[in-house]
This record gives C-alpha cells, structure tokens and sequence, in this order.
C-alpha cells in the first residue's frame, strides 16, 4: 500500500519557537495532502488542505499566519508552527491523497503519516 | 454541512468473537463515500475499508465487512473473528463524490475496541 511519512516523531521547543514538520509521500506523487491536529482521545480535525504548487486552504478558525504550509513539491508537504506556544502542544498528523488504480475522483483514497507529537515548554 | 455520528465511545469484543461498531451519518448528497480507518495505540491511521454509496454491495476486506444502509444512513463495521492486533480506535469517516478540490474526510469521534483475551 501507499507510504506516508512523516518528520519528526516527536519535538519538544521552547515557547516562541519555530517548528517544522514533513509529510512525504514515499511511492506515490500526492497533489493534495492534508494536515490534521488530534487531541488527546479525540478525533482528527482538519487544519488545512494543500494542494502542489498553490496556497493551502484553511479550515474556518485555523490561523493562517500560524500554521504556514508549504506544498513545494509532488511528495512533500511542510507544516511550520510559528511562535510556538503550549496551547499548540498536539498530535498533528498529515495524509496524501493517492490516486485510485480504477482512475476517476472518489477512487483516490487518503493514507496517513504517522503522526507528530509537539510539545512546547 | 455533512456529519458523522459514532455512538459507542467504547466497546469490548472476547477474542475470537465477533464485533459490530456502529456509524451513522447526515449527508443531503446521494452518492458519497464511507471509510472506516484503524488508529491502534501507535496511532498510525490505517485503512480499514472503504464503500462508495452507489454500490449497494456491502464491501469486505478478508475478517472485516460492512453493512450499508443507505436510507438509513448507517454505516457499520463488523469485525469476525476478532484479534488482539484489532484493538484500537476505530474511525467512521464520510466523502463527498464530488470531483478536484472535495478530497476531505469529515470524521466520527471514534470508538475505542478492546480485545479480551
């Protein structure tokens, strides 16, 4: 199946920080990946959507300027946390939209990259 | 706005036995698709299975199958056979059949599974 990877696992910065966090497609090109934040025992939320080569679309109440995404190319997706603080403290994991063998929208399907745990002292 | 509705927080299964976790969605589209997607303690999300609305055979995948009722709007899993490797959190997910640009899943909260052994 399709691979999604995902840097770092873990990363703990001090408050103000940046951090930086990769989503890589392994075997397959992704025009479109996602980012989601999930908190403890809770379920996914999408952040954004980022499609290659254009600006991300944010999901209603995420901070652009925040949580910039950068979709430079067709197997990589960069989330930056900018001036980190405790609140942003999360599990943040992202996915890549795999084409479908049978070809057509809807046969493509999401694989997701094992997550990121953010901790910000 | 479509939803997603997983009514059982919690649910515990003998090994070896069978396990039904049930999905319920509000949508207003008539062609849609449904994915159930596995979140063990690792916390990788990993495709379970998938169902396009308009095909009205329920999908399988070796032990897991569904059951797809759609004028009910339901959804749910049924897990033969249960393994101590199937306990996890299990996700219900909706999407739109609608072409570039609608790729995103809007989520059940979950149900967590726990395997007795």
């Amino acid at each position: 199946g399709a691979v999604v990877s995902q840097h770092p696992s873990r990363v703990i910065c001090k408050s103000g920080t940046s951090v930086k966090i990769e989503c890589r497609s392994l075997d397959f090109q992704a025009t479109t990946m996602f980012w989601y934040r999930q908190f403890p025992k809770q379920s996914l939320m999408l952040m954004a959507t980022s499609n290659e080569g254009s600006k991300a679309t944010y999901e209603q109440g995420v901070e652009k300027d925040k949580f910039l995404i950068n979709h430079a190319s067709l197997t990589l997706s960069t989330l930056t946390v900018t001036s980190a603080h405790p609140e942003d403290s999360s599990f943040y994991i992202c996915s890549a939209l795999a084409p479908g063998t049978s070809g057509g929208a809807g046969t493509d399907t999401q694989y997701f990259g094992p997550g990121t745990r953010l901790t910000v002292l | 706005a479509q939803t997603v509705t997983q009514s059982q927080p919690e649910m515990s299964v003998q090994e070896a036995e069978t396990v039904t976790l049930s999905c319920t969605y509000d949508t207003s589209e008539s062609d849609y698709y449904l994915f159930w997607y596995k979140q063990p303690p690792s916390r990788q999300m990993i495709l379970v299975i998938r169902q396009e609305a308009y095909k009205q055979q329920n999908a399988t995948e070796n032990r897991f199958s569904v059951n797809f009722q759609k004028a009910a709007k339901s959804f749910s899993l049924k897990i033969s056979d249960s393994q101590l490797g199937d306990a996890a959190m299990y996700f219900c997910a909706y999407r739109t059949s609608w072409n570039f640009g609608n790729e995103k899943l809007t989520f059940g909260t979950g149900t967590r599974l726990t395997i007795i052994p």
